[in-house]
This record gives C-alpha cells, structure tokens and sequence, in this order.
C-alpha cells in the first residue's frame, strides 16, 4: 500500500489559516486522497478526500500538486475545536483495497488563542 | 439515524475470556470496517467487509473473528482475549469505494 508522511505536529494561532502538508510519492493513479481528523476521545471525522483537482468543502480546502505526490489541507481560520489529529490517507478505487484505510501517526494540529 | 452504533461502550474482560464488540449502521452502507487505535497511535485495520457475507482480513486480523450476515451489522468477535489486545476499537462504514467513512464512538476495552 502506498504510504504518506506527515509533520508529527503543527501550531497555529486562532483565526489563522493552517496548511498541514502530506507527502505521498508512492501514490498510484486511482488513488483517491482522503483527509480525517481525530478530536480528543472520539473517533475519526472525514474532512475532504479529492483525487487530481483542488477541492473545497464548508470544512476545509485540498490542494493536490500536479504530480499528486504530495497535497495540502488548507483550514482557512482555525479555532480550537478544530485542534486534533489530522490523518491523510490514501484510498484506492478499487473494491477490494478501497475499504481500507490505512491511517499513519497523523498531525497533532495545536490551535492557541 | 443514528449512524454508526458501537456498544458496548466500555469493557473490562480477564485474560481467556470471550466477548463480541457489536457494531451496526442505519445508512445502508456496503462497506464496514474494524480498526484498533492503541494509545498514541493510528488506527490499524482488523477485518473489512464489502458487503453481507463478504469479509477480509486486515493489516491485524489475528485473535479475531467477523461475519457480516446483514448489510446493517458487523459485529467483532475476541476468541480469547490477550493483554495485547487492550485497545479503543472503531467500526466504520461507507457507501461507496471511494466515499468518506462515517466513524462510530469506540469501545475502549481493557484485558487484564
């Protein structure tokens, strides 16, 4: 399985905009890249997933690089509930592996006032 | 609808025991899922199930069982319960191959 890497934690300040890194050089063409984060005590909550273009949601932003190898979640203005851990993952389209996602260590987003 | 349910919601067994970890979804999703989360790091996939009556190992699918005899439930069973299985379990479901997972609570289960 195609692996990703990201930073182990970030800091923002309130209100700012976060753009937390992913970097998948490994990624194969049907590979849709999907973003979860993980609040304190709860389970993981779907974010944004995209698979060549730059997507948006009420949520959040993925800018995807034109190789694929590496994207980009953009929170326009963090708060502190959006502190948590950030996990990207890819997710193949095929039926058999698209069940699965494959989560890493994630990024410890810290928000402060 | 209520999602994706998990109960029990916590669990203490002893070394040998038995348990299943139930799971259902109201969302008639095709694809569920079993993850363990230990402290500090990702989720790990346990077993997968593309549909009732198809399931498939995970990346750690030892000292488990699951069955999917419903699209509605797929429920985790512990065969005789380690130390090393201590954990937060999440079942997850989905609608389609590459659509976003929908997550329940977790069942924090402890084996002593």
């Amino acid at each position: 399985d195609a692996k990703t890497t990201q930073p182990n934690s970030m800091e923002s300040n309130e209100e700012e905009p976060v753009h937390l890194p992913c970097n998948h050089s490994t990624i194969s063409g049907t590979d849709y890249i999907h973003w979860y984060r993980q609040l304190p005590s709860q389970g993981p909550e779907y974010v944004i997933h995209g698979l060549t273009s730059n997507v948006n949601n009420r949520m959040a932003s993925l800018a995807i690089a034109e190789d694929r190898k590496s994207s980009t979640l953009i929170l326009h203005r963090a708060t502190l509930r959006d502190a948590a851990v950030y996990y990207c993952i890819l997710r193949g389209a095929n039926t058999g592996t698209a069940s699965k996602l494959t989560f890493g260590t994630g990024t410890r987003l810290q928000v402060t006032l | 609808n209520a999602g994706v349910t998990q109960t029990p919601k916590f669990q203490v067994l002893k070394t040998g025991q038995s348990m299943t970890l139930q799971c259902a979804q109201d969302m008639n999703h095709e694809y569920m899922s079993w993850y363990r989360q230990d402290p500090g790091m990702g989720l790990r996939l346990i077993h997968y199930s593309v549909g009732a009556g198809i399931t498939d190992q995970g990346e750690v699918p030892n000292g488990y069982n699951v069955s999917r005899s419903t699209t509605e439930d797929f429920p985790l069973r512990l065969l005789s319960a380690a130390p090393s299985q201590t954990s937060v379990y999440f079942c997850a479901s989905s609608s389609s191959v590459v659509n976003e997972q929908f997550f329940g609570p977790g069942t924090r289960l402890t084996v002593l």
